[in-house]
């Protein structure tokens, strides 16, 4: 079945630094890649997202870019502040499959002033 | 807007007994999903409500089980409780059409520690 691989399972930066998260997805049909943050106590909540038909999307100091031929996407977190330490998740689906997403296991960004 | 309401927020049950879970989806969302979430598994997709049917299902065994009522609320039911079922339950809710069938905005959980 789909699989999707996150790594790094953590990652540490400095205040203003960038951080990079990256995902490789098995199913080459899979056309939505959704970025999740989960902060403690809560639940997971849509950051970004990318369909297929795409190569990158920017907002703000968020990015995702996409490279379908290599099956895999990335985070790209610029200017990282305190409040970004969270635990990001990465997802992948066909936008036929509904809301079965299929999430990687997690990234823990710790962010330190 | 009211974002997605589940509850309980917690919960403690011991092995044999059942449990079910509230959700409330965001107004106007008509399809709501349930997800598991374990330090082991992450998170795991259990089934898809829309208009008051299952429209899609994951790989869970038949204890896990689901409705939704005609204003969209839904209820999971998991019956003869085991160990391995203590997790976070997410609620998501959707528009549940196509081009916004996938986008998904989660509650904030029910944790649930089964003795």
């Amino acid at each position: 079945g789909e699989n999707v691989e996150q790594h790094p399972s953590t990652l540490s930066v400095q205040e203003g630094d960038s951080a990079v998260i990256k995902c490789t997805y098995s199913d080459s049909a899979s056309n939505y890649f959704p970025w999740y943050k989960q902060e403690l106590g809560k639940g997971p909540q849509l950051i970004i997202d990318i369909r297929s038909n795409v190569g990158e999307k920017k907002d703000q100091r968020i990015a995702v870019t996409l490279n379908k031929t290599a099956k895999h996407f990335s985070l790209h977190i610029t200017e990282t502040q305190p409040e970004d330490s969270a635990v990001y998740f990465c997802a992948a689906s066909r936008v036929q499959a509904g809301t079965a997403l299929i999430f990687g296991k997690g990234t823990t960004l710790s962010v330190s002033s | 807007k009211a974002g997605v309401t589940q509850t309980p927020r917690y919960l403690i049950k011991t092995r044999g007994q059942q449990v079910t879970l509230s959700c409330s989806p965001i107004s106007g969302h008509r399809s709501v999903s349930w997800y598991q979430q374990t330090p082991g598994q992450g998170l795991q997709f259990l089934f898809e409500y829309f208009s008051e049917t299952q429209r899609n299902k994951g790989n869970f065994p038949g204890r896990f089980s689901g409705r939704q009522f005609s204003n969209s609320r839904s209820e999971m039911n998991v019956s003869t409780l085991e160990l391995g079922d203590s997790a976070l339950y997410l609620c998501a809710s959707s528009l549940g059409t196509h081009s916004g069938a996938n986008v998904l905005t989660f509650g904030a959980g029910s944790r649930l520690t089964v003795l």
